[in-house]
């Protein structure tokens, strides 16, 4: 069965470094995006991307943190300069075809962030 | 702002007990309504959703949800628990379509003892 992965599973980065966490969506699908965890608190949305573009993004979303498509394949998420609240799990999630169908999101098996 | 609410934080059960664990959504509108379960070590897997019609869902695993509009309710429900449930479980919502980002619950953490 097809799955979103994701890479790495951990990143250690010092607070002030660029991290890019990478993601495969399932590879027929359209909508892609991101989420966070922090520890002990809710998996919280922070942006969806379709068509190249942007869809939506939540207030976490700051200008900090970019999102691209580099390739037919890859879906990524930088965050600029890192911070020691931005420590968390990242989920990647996908969802396929527009429709009903369009609202079942795939989740990857997430990147710790660990920033020190 | 839409909000959802799952009231038991831990929540444990021995084999064969019947489960039903809470959530409740902010939204006055229409709203698609989703379970999600994360077994140990693993990512979060989707085990019913409702987007309109029933408002009795049955997804995988033997799970079963309501949902009932007056209370802003999306309750999961199983009638007998295994130790394989074992699991944590998250009440999320959306109010749109396909690029909408979904609104979690703080999620339930369940324990089931042999």
């Amino acid at each position: 069965e097809p799955e979103v992965t994701q890479t790495p599973s951990h990143q250690v980065t010092q607070m002030g470094q660029e991290v890019i966490l990478r993601c495969v969506p399932i590879s027929n699908h359209l909508y892609f995006y991101w989420y966070r965890q922090i520890l002990g608190q809710k998996v919280e949305f922070l942006v969806s991307f379709y068509n190249n573009e942007i869809s939506e993004k939540s207030e976490i979303f700051d200008d900090q943190f970019s999102v691209e498509r580099p390739d037919g394949s890859n879906f990524t998420l930088k965050i600029r300069s890192t911070k020691l609240e931005d420590s968390a799990m990242y989920f990647c999630a996908s969802t396929g075809i527009e429709g009903v169908l369009a609202y079942e999101q795939y989740f990857g098996p997430g990147t710790r962030l660990t920033v020190t | 702002a839409q909000s959802v609410s799952q009231h038991n934080h831990h929540v444990i059960l021995s084999e064969a007990a019947s489960l039903e664990l809470g959530c409740n959504y902010s939204y006055g509108g229409t709203v698609n309504l989703f379970w999600y379960v994360q077994y140990p070590g693993q990512h979060l897997q989707l085990l019913l959703k409702y987007f309109s019609g029933d408002p009795l869902v049955k997804g995988i695993k033997g799970f079963e949800a309501e949902f009932i509009k007056s209370k802003f309710s999306f309750n999961l429900r199983k009638p007998s628990v295994q130790w394989s449930d074992t699991a944590e479980y998250f009440c999320a919502t959306t109010v749109g379509g396909g690029a909408d980002g979904l609104t979690f619950g703080k999620g339930t953490h369940l324990i089931i003892q042999p």
